[in-house]
């Protein structure tokens, strides 16, 4: 059964540092991993999507990084500014072509 | 191009009763699914609906249900509510060839039960 996770739960950094969120799920046998970003009263918003024969995808300030193998994926936040400040998760499509989420970081960026 | 919807934004119910959640998908997409999401919690995938037919079930009982519209708009049911079906419910639509759910999800903002 395909599990993921999210390290940390919680982050809170100031304004202008570069940070790193890990996402990590135990079966590799997956079709892609997706990177949301979820805020409160607005849904989840696609930020990025990594086929699972690709090694990182780059949108902007963000660049996501997948470790088929290894089970591992991070995203990585450059500059960080407080309108970054949102619950990230990531996803996986498993082998039945389901979304397997993982809990979420909670990103807070101090001004 | 309009977006995905969710309606109605807020629910109350009682243990016990049935409740309908709507969603209207993002023009040209064929695929809906559906996810609840507890507080705290990531999503939890309920079913997929691909061109009208149920093309894919998490681990729920058979007290949610769904259907998918012509015009690929959807519904999902809930039978005999139980106060852990208290949660925030999303709709997400997609452009998928295959039925498959490997293309980019489009999600709506949800819809927040509350079953008392």
């Amino acid at each position: 059964k395909q599990e993921v996770t999210q390290i940390p739960a919680a982050l809170s950094v100031p304004e202008g540092e570069n940070l790193v969120l890990n996402c990590s799920f135990t079966d590799s046998a997956i079709y892609n991993l997706q990177w949301f970003r979820q805020d409160p009263g607005k849904g989840l918003t696609s930020l990025l999507l990594i086929q699972s024969s690709q090694r990182e995808q780059t949108s902007g300030r963000l660049n996501a990084s997948l470790d088929k193998s290894s089970g591992r994926s991070t995203l990585y936040i450059a500059a960080s500014q407080p309108g970054d400040s949102a619950t990230y998760l990531c996803a996986v499509v498993d082998s039945n072509y389901q979304l397997i989420w993982g809990a979420g970081t909670k990103l807070i960026i101090k001004p | 191009e309009t977006g995905v919807t969710q309606s109605p934004t807020h629910l109350i119910k009682t243990r016990g009763q049935q409740v309908t959640l709507r969603c209207s998908s993002q023009s040209g997409h064929n695929t809906v699914s559906w996810y609840q999401q507890a507080l705290g919690q990531g999503p939890q995938f309920i079913f997929q609906y691909y061109r009208e037919e149920e093309n894919g079930r998490g681990n729920f009982p058979p007290r949610f249900s769904g259907l998918q519209f012509p015009n690929y708009s959807s519904e999902l049911n809930v039978n005999a509510l139980e106060l852990d079906d208290s949660a925030l419910y999303l709709c997400a639509s997609s452009h998928d060839p295959y039925g498959q759910g490997t293309e980019t999800q489009y999600f709506g903002p949800g819809t927040r039960l509350l079953v008392l």
